[in-house]
């Protein structure tokens, strides 16, 4: 069974500091990995989408990584803000089109 | 100017009703989806529709159908409502065809379904 752990479940981290979050993997065949960001109310918005031949992509503050090999990713949120509270969703989609769902984590950022 | 938009936001109904959930996305996409989302979080996708064909049917209850009377549109009928049934629900839409770029979804804004 496919299957995307995300890792912490959720975070507090204070105004301008950095985290990472983790989403391993377990779907194969492989074709991309996408980060959304899903504000409270609202429905994910796409951050970064990779496929594995790509190590990192950028997309403003975060920065997603990849190594298809260990069927890892993280996405690093630097200088965080107020507005980078939300849910985080890794989605990985197979060769055949299905999408897998992580559980999300879910940060706070706090003045 | 709204991509993907559905209604309505929030829908309050008692066991045993029929209600429907309206999804229109306004992007030229060739598919649309049907996401549940749980008190958990967790998005499990329900529907989709390609070209106004079902490709994807997971496993949910045949009292949950979609239906799609053109290309922008996908709607979401819910017979006999349950307790179970309450959740948010998100449409999201995509192309298929092109590059990586192209198949990423866009999501409208949810509706909020409370059984009671």
């Amino acid at each position: 069974k496919n299957q995307v752990e995300q890792s912490p479940q959720s975070l507090i981290i204070l105004e301008g500091k950095n985290c990472t979050l983790q989403c391993n993997y377990t779907v194969s065949p492989f074709s991309n990995l996408r980060w959304y960001k899903q504000d409270t109310g609202r429905g994910p918005v796409s951050l970064t989408i990779m496929t594995f031949s790509e190590n990192t992509k950028s997309n403003g503050r975060y920065t997603a990584t990849l190594d298809a090999d260990t069927k890892q990713s993280s996405l690093h949120i630097t200088a965080s803000q107020l507005s980078d509270s939300a849910s985080y969703i890794c989605v990985v989609r197979s060769n055949d089109y299905k999408l897998s769902f992580g559980a999300g984590t879910t940060v706070t950022v706090r003045a | 100017d709204t991509a993907v938009s559905q209604t309505p936001k929030y829908l309050v109904t008692q066991m045993g009703n029929d209600k429907s959930i309206k999804c229109e996305q306004n992007l030229g996409h060739d598919t649309m989806y049907w996401y549940k989302q749980d008190s958990k979080k967790f998005l499990k996708i329900m529907f989709s529709y390609n070209n106004k064909e079902l490709i994807i049917n997971e496993t949910v209850p045949n009292r949950f159908s979609p239906k799609s009377p053109d290309k922008a549109h996908l709607n979401l009928h819910i017979n006999s409502l349950e307790l179970g049934d309450s959740a948010v629900y998100f449409c999201a839409s995509s192309r298929t065809d092109g590059g990586l770029a192209k198949n990423i979804q866009y999501f409208g804004a949810g509706t909020r379904l409370s059984v009671l």
